[in-house]
């Protein structure tokens, strides 16, 4: 039983760049959420897609965004990178609004 | 804001004693807690939840929720010094998805 996978496991990326993460969630799970977590601090909620729709947002800027795909498989994209966006993105699966379960991260690095 | 609070430690506590850990919450709306643990450069792990007050069992851990004084708590019986990690209290509220996070407590068992 596949867990939830992220690629990739690390990036760099300079300033004013565009990136896209990507997840695939836990087999049988049909949401998806975003995190991110600096250093040192727990993981903030960037945003939760169902049914290939955002359902709820967190306190993040127009320049994150993302989709859902008919498979559940998820994409987060940033534009315009700033320094302070370098952090741990992670994804968590959930079968709806069950227990969220996180996949190994990507280490995002903004020079 | 929804607040999580938790004590960043670090709580050191000798191989087989009682590890407690504890967290409290600002929203009285909130129903659903979760502990997570997280070694040094991975991703989350789910490891106990909580719905009810009272306590929950599971192996060495038990959690437990007092909605009236917003707390919960987590303890590790047994502590092994395979437990040292950063433990990250969540907590989630009526009619939403998301999961607001304390910035975790990190214990250290020594051998």
């Amino acid at each position: 039983d596949a867990g939830v996978t992220q690629s990739p496991t690390h990036l760099i990326k300079t300033r004013g760049q565009q990136v896209t993460l990507r997840c695939s969630p836990k087999s049988g799970h049909d949401t998806v959420s975003w995190y991110q977590q600096a250093l040192g601090q727990g993981p903030q909620f960037i945003f939760q897609y169902y049914e290939e729709e955002e359902r709820q947002r967190g306190n993040f800027p127009d320049r994150f965004s993302g989709h859902q795909f008919p498979n559940y498989s998820s994409e987060l994209n940033v534009n315009a990178l700033l320094l302070g966006d370098s952090a741990l993105y992670l994804c968590a699966s959930s079968l709806g609004v069950g227990e969220q379960f996180f996949g190994p991260g990507t280490r995002l690095t903004v020079l | 804001q929804k607040e999580v609070e938790q004590n960043s430690g670090p709580l050191s506590v000798p191989e087989g004693a009682i590890a407690s850990l504890n967290c409290t919450y600002s929203d009285r709306g909130s129903q659903s807690f979760f502990w997570y643990r997280q070694y040094s450069g991975k991703s989350p792990e789910l490891i106990m939840f909580i719905y009810s007050n009272g306590d929950k069992e599971d192996g060495r851990f038990t959690a437990q929720l007092n909605k009236a004084s917003q707390y919960v708590s987590l303890l590790i019986r047994d502590s092994q010094p395979s437990d040292s990690a950063t433990y990250l209290c969540a907590v989630s509220g009526a009619g939403s998805y998301q999961l607001t996070f304390g910035k975790g407590t990190k214990l250290s068992v020594i051998p």
